[in-house]
């Protein structure tokens, strides 16, 4: 199992670019979550997903788009990337919602806005 | 509403000492706590959670935690610190009602050899 993938790996954009990130998960998991991570601030939830066809917005969600169409996969998209988007980002994933179960993080996308 | 502190930016400590990252919570029902692990240009691994049950917790690598409720802590030990355990470490709560992870800042652990 590869556990939890994410495209690009890095990737620099100019201001008011678009860009999608990619998630993908093989362990059938139904929650995905998308996360940014900046120095000192730990780990902040932007949008996530409870299944197929169903998204919500997070701590963060603003200039964030996500979509998630099949099961495995979640998208971020960025449609007009600002500097403030300059951060680490960590999709996740996890077979309950809640309560006890443990969230699986990707490798991370290092994304910069110039 | 539901938070995480970790007081400390940075732990150093001697190869074979005993290494303490520290956490303290707040949440309105029952907290469930984690604490991740990150290597440099890597993701979060998970080392262990508290549920329910015996305060202290044992997880990956020998790392260990202890769950105080008085103190709403979940202090985060090794008895014997390794270089290999230098990385940057989160702890995570969530409110038994609640889906949500609210994450702390992190701190950064350097084991000097």
């Amino acid at each position: 199992n590869a556990g939890v993938t994410q495209t690009p790996k890095f990737r620099v954009l100019k201001t008011g670019q678009s860009m999608t990130l990619l998630c993908a998960q093989d362990m059938n998991h139904e929650y995905m979550y998308w996360y940014r991570q900046d120095p000192g601030m730990g780990l902040r939830l932007i949008h996530y997903s409870v299944g197929e066809g169903t998204t919500a917005k997070g701590e963060v969600p603003d200039g964030y788009n996500v979509s998630r169409l099949k099961k495995q996969n979640f998208l971020l998209g960025l449609e007009s990337a600002a500097p403030s988007q300059t951060s680490v980002y960590f999709c996740a994933s996890s077979y309950l919602a809640g309560g006890t179960d443990t969230q699986y993080f990707g490798p991370g996308t290092r994304l910069t806005v110039l | 509403a539901q938070s995480v502190a970790q007081p400390e930016d940075q732990v150093n400590v001697a190869e074979g000492n005993p290494l303490t990252v520290k956490c303290t919570y707040s949440v309105s029902g029952n907290p469930y706590l984690f604490w991740y692990v990150q290597y440099p240009n890597r993701g979060l691994q998970f080392l262990l959670k508290y549920i329910t049950g015996d305060n202290l917790v044992k997880g990956s690598y020998g790392f260990e935690a202890e769950f105080n409720k008085s103190q709403t802590s979940f202090h985060l030990k090794k008895p014997s610190a390794l270089v290999s355990d230098s990385a940057l470490y989160f702890c995570a709560v969530r409110d038994s009602e609640d889906y949500k992870l609210s994450f702390g800042a992190g701190t950064t652990v350097t084991v000097r050899a």
